[in-house]
């Protein structure tokens, strides 16, 4: 498979453990953003990597919530402390920036579910 | 920042009627709207997209049609079977950002 790749696929963790989670993206892709998606609602923005650089981080992401896409090839989320409310599913997605005049598609990843308990 | 609208949040059909689902978006920068498709447990899948140029795009049985004067646009879905069973996000796009609507859940009924 060639598209986005994340792991793990399923997280139960403890609150106040933390827990990291990767994404590797499609391989020439240069853009990679993270969403948080719970039940009946569509994904809300995280963060935005362009190749190595994270251009830009939403509110949403509390400081226990850190990413990082070293070399501009995968990306990781960790969350520090995890709290009940944190439980969603954790998307990332990537595309190529076209510029413009081009179709700036992007694929997301199969995602990773977390529950807190 | 941008924000959209999507409506209805279910829509019920007969298989082989028609589904229509709306989307308004706020940022009349944003120039760039595709529609996913989100079958339970799955990713979501891109389905079809339109820029902010083209006023209707068609793909087999599904098209869209934007309006950017009103700052809206819309996914059709013809001749519904039970595989378009799902749920459909519209997104935004203004630069790179995606914004979704919190999407629309459609049961085809056989």
């Amino acid at each position: 498979d060639t598209g986005v790749s994340q792991d793990p696929r399923h997280k139960i963790t403890k609150r106040g453990q933390n827990v990291t989670f990767r994404c590797d993206p499609i391989s020439e892709h240069n853009r990679l953003y993270w969403y948080r998606q719970t039940l009946g609602q569509g994904p809300e923005f995280l963060t935005y990597f362009q190749n190595e650089a994270q251009l830009e981080k939403s509110r949403l992401l509390s400081d226990r919530f850190s990413a990082e896409r070293p070399k501009g090839s995968f990306s990781t989320l960790e969350i520090q402390r995890t709290e009940q409310g944190d439980s969603a599913m954790y998307l990332c997605a990537s595309s190529l920036d076209y510029g413009r005049t081009g179709r700036p598609e992007a694929f997301f990843g199969q995602g990773t579910r977390l529950t807190v308990v | 920042g941008e924000n959209v609208e999507q409506h209805p949040s279910t829509l019920s059909v007969q298989e082989g009627d028609s589904a229509v689902i709306k989307c308004t978006y706020s940022d009349s920068a944003s120039n760039y709207f595709p529609w996913y498709k989100q079958e339970l447990g799955k990713r979501p899948q891109l389905i079809i997209d339109i820029r902010s140029n083209v006023g209707e795009k068609k793909d087999q049985r599904i098209a869209v049609t934007l309006n950017k004067t009103a700052k809206h646009f819309s996914l059709h879905i013809t001749e519904t079977q039970p595989e378009d069973s799902a749920v459909y996000f519209c997104a935004a796009v203004n630069d790179y950002k995606l914004s979704f609507g919190a999407g629309t859940t459609v049961t085809v009924r056989a």
